[in-house]
């Protein structure tokens, strides 16, 4: 089992629609989590990271935690074609493994118009 | 400002040969940190260092790779003796500090291992 895991897609959502990305982790000592953007043949780039139980807004995004379940989600509202990439949910764990973050393998978005 | 820079941007090399992978984090950060994303394993964690110590470095696949960082700032990850399944971008990313929330990721060396 690998420590995080997504949904591979691809997940293709019309434009305007609300797209959700999910994510499941595997080890409780996890601290914070993170939800990344990668454009084809780009790096990645933070979208936003969440660490307590509960939603976070960020324009149009919303990230979702709940611990007890190891559940992370990310909902796009109002979603554009120019969101469409890779998203990457990654992990922090703690101790000396605090500057470690494990990433799933990545779910694919396209946004058509 | 200037963001986290790596080179090459491309690196072509020979089965066994040895290569250096050179990474310069956005000044004053002082946690630096290398990745490696192919297909088929998606983005790996490979070690950070935090100043120019490495607490972690349990990601380093094999002991053909290692990674050292002076002054604080410049990182080179060195890998011996390349084998094909070498092949892949090798990522670099700075923080402020160890832990901190934001990564900021470099454009990568892709790295291709004949």
């Amino acid at each position: 089992q690998k420590e995080v895991e997504q949904n591979s897609g691809p997940l293709s959502v019309p434009e305007g629609a609300i797209a959700s990305l999910n994510c499941t982790y595997s080890d409780r000592g996890s601290q914070s989590f993170f939800w990344y953007r990668q454009y084809s043949g780009k790096s990645p780039e933070l979208i936003m990271f969440i660490y307590s139980n509960g939603d976070k807004e960020d324009g149009r995004f919303t990230a979702q935690l709940n611990k007890a379940s190891q559940y992370v989600s990310l909902l796009i509202r109002d979603s554009q074609p120019s969101d469409s990439a890779t998203y990457l949910c990654a992990s922090r764990g703690g101790g000396t493994s605090y500057g470690k973050l494990t990433f799933g393998q990545g779910t694919i978005l396209t946004v058509h118009p | 400002g200037a963001g986290v820079s790596q080179s090459p941007s491309n690196k072509v090399t020979e089965k066994g040969k040895d290569v250096e992978l050179r990474c310069d984090p956005i000044s004053g950060h002082t946690a630096l940190y290398w990745y490696r994303q192919s297909l088929g394993q998606g983005l790996e964690f490979l070690i950070y260092f935090q100043g120019n110590s490495a607490p972690d470095k349990s990601g380093l696949p094999s002991d053909r790779f290692s990674a050292e960082r002076t002054g604080g700032s410049v990182s080179t990850l060195t890998i011996q003796r390349t084998q094909q399944e070498d092949s892949a971008v090798y990522l670099c990313a700075s923080s402020g500090l160890a832990g901190e929330n934001t990564q900021y990721f470099g454009p990568g060396t892709r790295l291709t291992v004949l």
